[in-house]
């Protein structure tokens, strides 16, 4: 069984950096072909796809917030980590990771559960 | 970056209803196209891949058909649980984008 779970604070102040963990289980990323992706979703908003990282150490990053992410892997771990710097309140949304499976593919399934961020001084 | 609209924004279905909700692309993906659904306060999952080719696990009610810009995501018959939320994900280029997403409502 695949499991995937974000883990990081809730409450993030105005130009903080945010860091999430992603703890998969389930799969390795040192398996070829296998990716894990970050997403947001802001309270009552579509979903936007922030970040997805490969077994090859391939990453890629969404144009408009490229500046402010940093995506790494701890194969070791089975962890995917996430970083954005200098945080607003329009960040505050639920930041979901999720796994890509197939190579070549770029949708993603499972998705962990999600947690919310929420950015407010 | 390729553009996805989703229509309609929102819908009020009865159950046993056949729905229907339709994504556009800015630009032809073939048939790199996925579709999710959301219920309230949960993840996102995964429905359909490569336009038509259902996940493992769901109903046989939903079905993907279109190729280029024009996608389509039918509910043969609509059922309780399908009261949720539907993106539309393009999956041919970075960076990759949903649809603005479709809310199915109780009539």
């Amino acid at each position: 069984q695949i499991t995937l779970k974000e883990s990081g604070p809730t409450l993030v102040r105005p130009t903080q950096t945010l860091t999430l963990t992603c703890t998969f289980s389930g799969f390795s990323l040192r398996t070829t072909g296998m990716g894990v992706g970050w997403f947001r979703q802001p309270p009552g908003k579509a979903l936007e796809w922030l970040a997805v990282i490969y077994w090859d150490d391939d990453k890629r990053y969404s144009p408009s917030l490229k500046s402010r992410l940093t995506i790494t892997k701890d194969t070791s771990k089975n962890q995917v980590v996430l970083t954005m710097t200098n945080m607003d309140p329009v960040d505050t949304a639920t930041y979901y990771c999720a796994q890509r499976r197939i190579r070549g593919k770029h949708w993603f399934d499972p998705w962990g559960q999600g947690t919310l961020v929420t950015v407010s001084s | 970056d390729v553009q996805m609209t989703q229509s309609p924004s929102s819908l009020s279905a009865s159950v046993g209803d056949r729905v229907t909700i339709t994504c556009r692309a800015s630009q032809g993906i073939g048939t790199s196209l996925a579709w999710y659904q959301q219920k309230p306060e949960k993840a996102p999952k995964s429905l359909i891949y490569d336009a038509s080719t259902l996940q493992s696990g769901v109903p046989s009610r939903f079905s993907g058909s279109g190729s280029g810009t024009d996608f389509t995501l039918t509910i043969s018959s609509l059922q309780p649980e399908d009261f949720a939320s539907y993106y539309c994900q393009q999956c041919a280029s970075f960076p990759l984008t949903f649809g603005g997403g479709t809310r199915v409502e109780i009539k």
